[in-house]
């Protein structure tokens, strides 16, 4: 089957542009997740989607992070404006529903703000 | 809330040694637990899971046993090779609740010499 899907695959971006990212999960797959792992640390859970609806996102820094699953299935996520410690990579995944379905994650994007 | 915590890295073995990653978690009930493997370059890929107590995940020669009773979930491999050389996570998922994302620890190193 095709993996997760994920664009583009480096960024390079200064402090206070805007930036977006793209992730086509695997097909069927009805939970959608945004990671974001800093250098030397875990991931770390921004947002996470159930089909086109939000199921947590307490993690997100909404001042300036935002995220969207139009239609149930590609998801977008936004940073604007971009600060230096938002320097990172991230991951999305997805997975079926149900207790002890893994998460398959796509290959990432890793973003440099300068 | 749940956590993670694993053994420091980085850890570099010799071909052929005896590996052990430990791994403690916090949560209630009784979560599912996972070891990720993170290849230079590459995102994570599942390595093995358990979903219940006493359980034995296992895959590549690897294998992990989850002890409810020290809340542990080690990953052991009795003979290491070179290719083996990557970043090792173990993760949770909680039991009940629609947000069963992925809780991670920091990651542990591995560099196995030739």
């Amino acid at each position: 089957e095709a993996g997760v899907a994920q664009s583009p695959r480096y960024k390079i971006i200064e402090k206070r542009q805007s930036v977006a990212f793209w992730c086509n999960p695997i097909s069927g797959h009805a939970t959608l997740y945004w990671y974001q792992q800093i250098l030397g640390q875990g991931p770390k859970l921004l947002i996470q989607f159930q089909n086109n609806g939000v199921v947590d996102d307490s993690q997100l820094p909404k001042d300036r992070f935002s995220a969207e699953r139009l239609k149930g299935v590609d998801s977008t996520l936004k940073i604007q404006p971009a600060k230096l410690e938002d320097s990172a990579v991230y991951l999305c995944a997805s997975s079926f529903e149900g207790v002890g379905s893994p998460l398959h994650f796509g290959n990432g994007t890793r973003l440099t703000v300068t | 809330g749940n956590s993670v915590t694993q053994m420091e890295g980085p850890v570099t073995l010799s071909e052929e040694a005896f590996l052990t990653i430990n791994c403690t978690y916090t949560a209630t009930g009784y979560p599912s637990l996972f070891w990720y493997v993170q290849y230079p370059g590459e995102g994570l890929q599942l390595l093995l899971k358990a979903t219940k107590a006493d359980d034995k995940g296992s895959n590549k020669g690897f294998e992990a046993t989850y002890r409810k009773e020290t809340t542990s979930f080690h990953l052991e491999k009795g003979s290491v090779q070179v290719s083996d050389s990557a970043v090792y996570f173990c993760a949770l998922t909680p039991s009940s609740g629609s947000a069963r994302q992925l809780t991670f620890g920091s990651g542990t190193q591995l560099t196995v010499l030739p």
